[in-house]
Parts: C-alpha cells; sequence; structure tokens
C-alpha cells in the first residue's frame, strides 16, 4: 500500500507568518498533486508537479516536488486568513485511471 | 475547463431512504470517475472507482450493495446510498479526469448527506 504522510496535520499562525507542510513517502509517484479544500465545498486542485526536484510558485505559495519524486513540500510565505482551509497532497501513478493517494491533510488557520 | 459538478449539493431524509448522487464531468469525457467519502475533519477516503460501461471497483470494507454506483455514459456516474441509515450520514465527493493518465483528477463540490 502507497502511503504518503502529511504533516502538520494542524497548523495555526498569526497573519504575515511563514509556513511550510510536508508529504513525505516510500514510494516513488509519477505525480504529485496539492488541493485546497474549504469546509463544505470538494477540493481544489492548485498545482501537479511532475519532474523530480521540480519548483512551482503560485503566488505566495510555493511547491516543490523531491529529486526522487518520493517527498514534497508546501511553502506559505506572508500567510494571510485567506489561505485557511485544510490543504491535501495526493501521489499519483502513470499506468491508466488509477485513484490517488492522499496524504491525511494539514488543517491551516491563518489568524488576523 | 475541467469542471466537475455534483448534484445534489445537500440532502436531508429518513432513514431507510435511498438517495442517488450525480457527477457529471461538464466539458470533457471520463472513463473513470471516483467516489470518495470524507468524514468531519478528516481527508477524503476512496469508496469506489467507477468504470463506464462496466462494475465499479470497490475499496475493501465498502459494501456494493449498499453503495450502487453506475457509470452510464462518458460524462454521469451516479452513486445511490440504498435504504440509508443515520451512520450513512457524510460528506460524498465525486472527481474525475481529463487526462489519459488519470493525472490530475478534478472534484465536485460534494454532497452532503443528511439521514435523520
Amino acid at each position: 500500500t502507497q502511503l504518503l504522510e502529511q504533516s502538520p496535520q494542524f497548523l495555526s499562525i498569526q497573519e504575515g507568518e511563514n509556513l511550510t507542510v510536508y508529504c513525505n513517502s516510500s514510494s516513488v509517484f509519477s505525480s504529485l498533486q496539492w488541493y485546497r479544500q474549504e469546509p463544505g465545498e470538494g477540493p481544489v486542485l492548485l498545482v501537479t508537479v511532475v519532474t523530480g526536484g521540480e519548483v512551482k510558485k503560485l503566488k505566495r505559495l510555493t511547491f516543490q516536488f523531491g529529486d526522487a519524486r518520493k517527498d514534497s513540500s508546501l511553502h506559505i510565505t506572508a500567510a494571510q486568513p485567506g489561505d485557511t482551509g485544510l490543504y491535501l497532497c495526493a501521489g499519483g501513478r502513470r499506468s491508466g485511471n488509477t485513484p490517488l493517494v492522499f496524504g491525511k491533510g494539514t488543517r491551516l488557520s491563518v489568524i488576523a | 475547463g475541467a469542471v466537475v459538478s455534483q448534484h445534489p449539493s445537500r440532502v436531508i431524509c429518513k432513514s431507510g431512504t435511498s438517495v442517488k448522487i450525480e457527477c457529471r464531468s461538464l466539458d470533457f469525457q471520463a472513463t473513470t470517475m471516483f467516489w470518495y467519502r470524507q468524514f468531519p475533519k478528516q481527508s477524503l477516503m476512496l469508496m469506489a472507482t467507477s468504470n463506464e460501461g462496466s462494475k465499479a471497483t470497490y475499496e475493501q470494507g465498502v459494501e456494493k450493495d449498499k453503495f450502487l454506483i453506475n457509470h452510464a455514459s462518458l460524462t454521469l456516474s451516479t452513486l445511490t446510498v440504498t435504504s440509508a441509515h443515520p451512520e450513512d450520514s457524510s460528506f460524498y465527493i465525486c472527481s474525475a479526469s481529463p487526462g489519459p493518465g488519470g493525472q490530475p483528477q478534478h472534484f465536485g463540490d460534494g454532497t452532503r448527506l443528511s439521514i435523520l
């Protein structure tokens, strides 16, 4: 069974602070997706990384895929209350339409 | 692009009722869709893989006679919770992918099911 360990599980920070969320696995993934979910809604795709060592930036969010494609991180700079939500990492395999392997999520709360 | 629509968004019904949830890919065809269940403050739990024109593949511990899945077309999959009971109350979410490799997945907005 492929597992994705996501940490931290909960994070409460003040507005303006920086934070990093980690996803780690002993398995190799062909891609790694990051989603953000707000209460009562479905997850919204933030980014997909597919190449080992790849770094993608989305405004104040920086995503990195590990060189070995077993881990990933999400770094948020100068967090804002609007960043509050559940962040989910999900690993994908290249072969066929296989389901994603989800981490347990990081519940982020940014306090103004 | 890559919009997935889920309906209804919220259902409240009496115990014993069967409830049907629809998942549609609006601007792409999806031979495979996925159904998840999410408990409060937890991550998504995969229930089953819905395959167009064939039987769904259920995850271990998910009762196929309880959660009926029909994938009648390339843009529609339905999940029917049969004879629902209060313990079936949950947030149900579907996903689909326009890509040939199934990545990335795009999610519907979910259905909040409450059984009284």
